[in-house]
């Protein structure tokens, strides 16, 4: 049972275009969402987040939008740069315990940034 | 950047033989965890650490065990590996108290024949 959801194995953009990157969860308990970045054979790097207690956060190029009452959330790039073309992957965070908050990630969607 | 360093970085072996991977980090940062990385799973939590020696079982711990002797160590353990544990393994550390971010490391491709 896939808690974060990105339906979109694959993303295809011009450069200078905007890209729009979904995400969809089922658990209403989630306080924070995240989005990491990933290049080939290399670690996921964060990327952007937002507090369940806000609809938006803004940082440059990037901008994470949350609608809670749909359990939706979307990070846009504006402009797409070649260099953006990576794995995206969106994450939600739940507190769990005092010794441990849980993260669940998505499955990941691929993004070509094409010149 | 959390200076988080993964041995080794690929790693081919057989089935049944023990595996010990390592990740070392340089920023002193309590929470520490092992995540593995498979198409259309994205990123599954195996095992992760809250301190020095306290760690606790994540969502798909079976095969899999970790010790946690000093802050910078972490070690992931498979007692006897089968073709299914064949994945990219991510660690990852977070600095407590402050933010929600993981830091990841490299990671390491084991390949199980």
């Amino acid at each position: 049972d896939q808690q974060v959801k990105q339906n979109s194995p694959s993303l295809s953009v011009q450069e200078g275009r905007i890209s729009i990157l979904n995400c969809d969860y089922t658990n209403s308990m989630f306080d924070y969402f995240l989005w990491y970045k990933k290049y080939p054979a290399e670690g996921p790097t964060f990327l952007i987040s937002i507090s369940s207690i806000k609809d938006k956060n803004e940082d440059g190029r990037f901008t994470v939008f949350l609608n809670k009452s749909a359990k939706h959330l979307s990070l846009h790039i504006v402009p797409s740069q070649p260099g953006d073309s990576a794995v995206y992957f969106c994450a939600a965070r739940r507190p769990f315990k005092t010794s441990y908050d849980k993260v669940i990630f998505g499955p990941g969607t691929s993004l070509s940034v094409i010149p | 950047d959390a200076g988080i360093t993964q041995s080794p970085r690929h790693k081919v072996t057989e089935t049944g033989t023990p595996v010990t991977l390592r990740c070392h980090q340089t920023e002193n940062h309590r929470y520490m965890y092992w995540y593995r990385q498979d198409p259309g799973h994205g990123l599954r939590l195996i095992h992760y650490s809250y301190g020095v020696k306290d760690t606790d079982k994540g969502e798909v711990s079976d095969g899999y065990s970790v010790s946690r002797s000093k802050t910078e160590d972490f070690l992931l353990t498979l007692e006897s590996a089968t073709s299914s544990q064949t994945s990219v393994y991510f660690c990852a550390t977070r600095l407590a108290a402050r933010g929600v971010e993981q830091f990841f490391g490299p990671g390491t491709r084991l390949t199980v024949l």
